[in-house]
């Protein structure tokens, strides 16, 4: 079965700073993993998809990167802003079904 | 616009109650699925169906029911058999058997049991 985990759980930093996420799988197996993004009382938005085969991808201030051998993706968001904040949701792809982690709350200060 | 239409946005169910929460997609995709999101805790899937008259148990089907009569509607019924049902219900489709499309999600229907 999948597991996913997403660390830390919480971050908060000064807006403009660059915010690293990190999210694992124990379940290599993926056809692709997804990030996606949600407010408070909200429902998901996606944000980023990379296929099994992409070493990373790139939307705007936003880059994830998948390495699939170690089970790992990483999202990148430069320069960030007050708006970032939310918590960030990483997902893995498997047999057409998704498994979550918990998730990043993150705080950007203004 | 093409999207998913959950509703109502709030539910309360009494004790003892079955209630109906509404998925609805416009996007012309096969799959569709319910998640339930608890605090602290990852999306867990209850159930999904691939294509209509079908659908499978997810990781938490237990006090759950679903029907997928038509391809736009998969509505998740919580019967009086789910002992905790205060949650945060997700609907989410996605095109059947083509990864390189991510999966698309309502916004919510928060379940709380008075």
């Amino acid at each position: 079965k999948q597991e996913v985990t997403q660390i830390p759980a919480a971050l908060s930093v000064p807006e403009g700073e660059n915010l690293v996420l990190n999210c694992s799988f124990t379940d290599s197996a993926i056809y692709n993993l997804q990030w996606f993004r949600q407010d408070p009382g909200k429902g998901l938005t996606s944000l980023l998809l990379i296929q099994s085969s992409q070493r990373e991808q790139t939307s705007g201030r936003l880059n994830a990167s998948l390495d699939k051998s170690s089970g790992r993706s990483t999202l990148y968001i430069a320069a960030s802003q007050p708006g970032d904040s939310a918590t960030y949701l990483c997902a893995a792809n498997n047999d057409y079904k998704l498994s979550f982690g918990a998730g990043t709350t993150v705080t950007v200060r203004a | 616009d093409g999207g998913i239409t959950q509703s109502p946005k709030y539910l309360f169910r009494k004790e003892g109650q079955n209630v109906t929460l509404s998925c609805e997609q416009n996007l012309n995709h096969d799959a569709m699925y319910w998640y339930r999101q608890d605090p602290g805790q990852g999306l867990r899937l209850i159930y999904y169906s691939q294509i209509v008259n079908d659908f499978q148990k997810g990781d938490i089907a237990e006090g759950y029911s679903v029907s997928r009569e038509k391809k736009e509607s998969f509505p998740l019924t919580v019967t009086s058999a789910q002992k905790n049902p205060t949650a945060f219900y997700l609907c989410a489709s996605s095109p059947r058997g083509q990864v390189d499309y991510g999966y698309t999600f309502g916004s919510g229907t928060r379940l709380t049991v008075v």
